[in-house]
């Protein structure tokens, strides 16, 4: 019974096309993250949620639109997508989004742009 | 700006031997610190953590140890096993919920 899912766990697309990932917790946590591996393995967040409201967005394009129907769901819409966001994303979510809260990933989705 | 950094992508160790990851950081307010372990096309989970008013944690073969005026971190496996292969991610936060990841130390321990 996963905690956190995400699909598609592959998507290989062209440039210029609009795509999204989904993300499910059934953790009953308040806060949700979307995070960007890139070739370099760096973690990097992008978007945290609590609640359905944004609390953290970093610097990220804003061909990047995360949305939050309800505190289990975030998903990410990516427009007109570029060689550059080709990446293994990540979600996650937590308790309540505390500084000590351990944050639960999900399996990671990997975005290949051609 | 890396503000956290774990300088040895690799590390390579005997089972039953100590493997000792290392993590630095620039910014003075992270208050909490957690180690995350990850498996090939899995995500990360948490393993071990601690807050900057403590130096040590210790659960089970697992310690991490902190030198805040040093800022720097390390976590120590003993004895290591070969189930411990994994790509062992250090992570700061200084705002509720934000994490500043390191770019991970990848382990491999030999049977």
């Amino acid at each position: 019974d996963t905690a956190v899912s995400q699909t598609p766990k592959y998507l290989v697309t062209q440039m210029g096309n609009d795509k999204s990932i989904k993300c499910e917790q059934n953790l009953g946590h308040d806060t949700m993250y979307w995070y960007k591996q890139d070739s370099k393995k760096f973690l990097k967040i992008m978007f945290s949620y609590n609640n359905k409201e944004l609390i953290i967005n970093e610097t990220v394009p804003n061909r990047f639109s995360p949305k939050s129907p309800d505190k289990a769901h975030l998903n990410l819409h990516i427009n007109s997508l570029e060689l550059g966001d080709s990446a293994v994303y990540f979600c996650a979510s937590s308790l309540r989004g505390l500084l000590a809260d351990t944050q639960y990933f999900g399996p990671g989705t990997r975005l290949t742009v051609l | 700006d890396q503000q956290v950094k774990q300088n040895s992508p690799s590390l390579s160790v005997q089972e039953g031997r100590i493997s000792i990851l290392n993590c630095d950081y620039t910014n003075s307010m992270f208050d909490y610190f957690l180690w995350y372990k990850k498996y090939p096309a899995e995500g990360p989970t948490f393993l071990i953590s601690i807050s900057s008013i403590k130096d040590k944690n210790e659960d089970g073969r697992f310690t991490v140890f902190l030198n805040k005026s040093a800022k720097h971190l390390s976590l120590h496996i003993v004895p290591s096993q070969p189930g411990d292969s994994a790509v062992y991610f250090c992570a700061a936060a200084s705002d509720a919920g934000k994490s500043t990841f390191g770019d991970g130390t990848t382990l491999t321990v030999k049977p």
